[in-house]
């Protein structure tokens, strides 16, 4: 069974520093990655995915993370953290192919100014 | 365009009561999904519809019934709440089943049971 970890339940940063988010996964076959941001009192919304192809994926709002298959991780980054950034983050992992994915226990993320 | 709605945001239920949570989308989308989210914990699929009239269980499924009997309506149907049912319970659709494809999720329905 497939399943992911994110170091961190908590990550501060301050307004314009580099931004690391940690995911790593388990799976037996090759995995499909997705990152999720979740703001305040609302659903959660796709950030990046990697499926196939190249390992450094970006996404939207400046973000983006790389597939290691040797460190079975799936980082996520952003060189300058704004303070519209501040909310919780989720890695996600499908093994199947399929939209059944499992999510990690996410990472909350707050920027100070 | 609305995307994915759920009603009531927020609900207090004792022990024992029943309800349903609903779930619209108006994208046209074949596939979705009931989530819940523990505090603390990520989410966990409950159940999913890959199209009207099929149902499918998720992770979690005990206490909870689904029924899809529009493309658009995706409801939730908790029989008899418990404790354990307190969390905040999301929908989402897809258009397709394959991971190329975006989940878009509604903005959740609190759940508190005493």
């Amino acid at each position: 069974a497939q399943s992911v970890t994110q170091l961190g339940s908590h990550v501060s940063v301050s307004e314009g520093a580099l931004v690391l988010l940690r995911c790593n996964y388990s799976s037996s076959v090759p995995p499909y990655l997705f990152w999720y941001v979740q703001y305040p009192n609302q659903g959660l919304q796709l950030l990046l995915k990697y499926t196939t192809g190249a390992t450094l994926v970006k996404g939207i709002n400046g973000f983006e993370a790389e597939f290691k298959k040797s460190e079975t991780s799936f980082h996520l980054t952003k060189p300058s953290a704004h303070m519209s950034d501040a909310a919780e983050y989720f890695c996600a992992v499908s093994a199947t192919g399929f939209q059944k994915l499992v999510f990690g226990t996410g990472t909350r993320l707050l920027v100070s100014p | 365009n609305a995307g994915v709605t759920q009603t009531p945001k927020f609900r207090i239920l004792k022990i024992g009561q029943s309800m349903t949570l609903q779930c619209t989308q108006d994208m046209n989308h074949n596939y979705m999904y009931w989530y819940r989210q523990d505090p603390g914990m990520g989410l966990k699929l409950i159940y999913y519809s890959v199209g009207a009239g099929i149902t499918d269980k998720g992770e979690v499924p005990n206490g909870y019934n689904v029924s899809r009997s529009t493309t658009e309506d995706f409801p939730l149907r908790l029989e008899l709440a418990a404790p354990s049912q307190t969390s905040v319970y999301f929908c989402a659709s897809t258009k397709g089943a394959g991971v190329t494809d975006t989940q878009y999720f509604g903005p959740g329905t609190r759940l508190t049971v005493l």
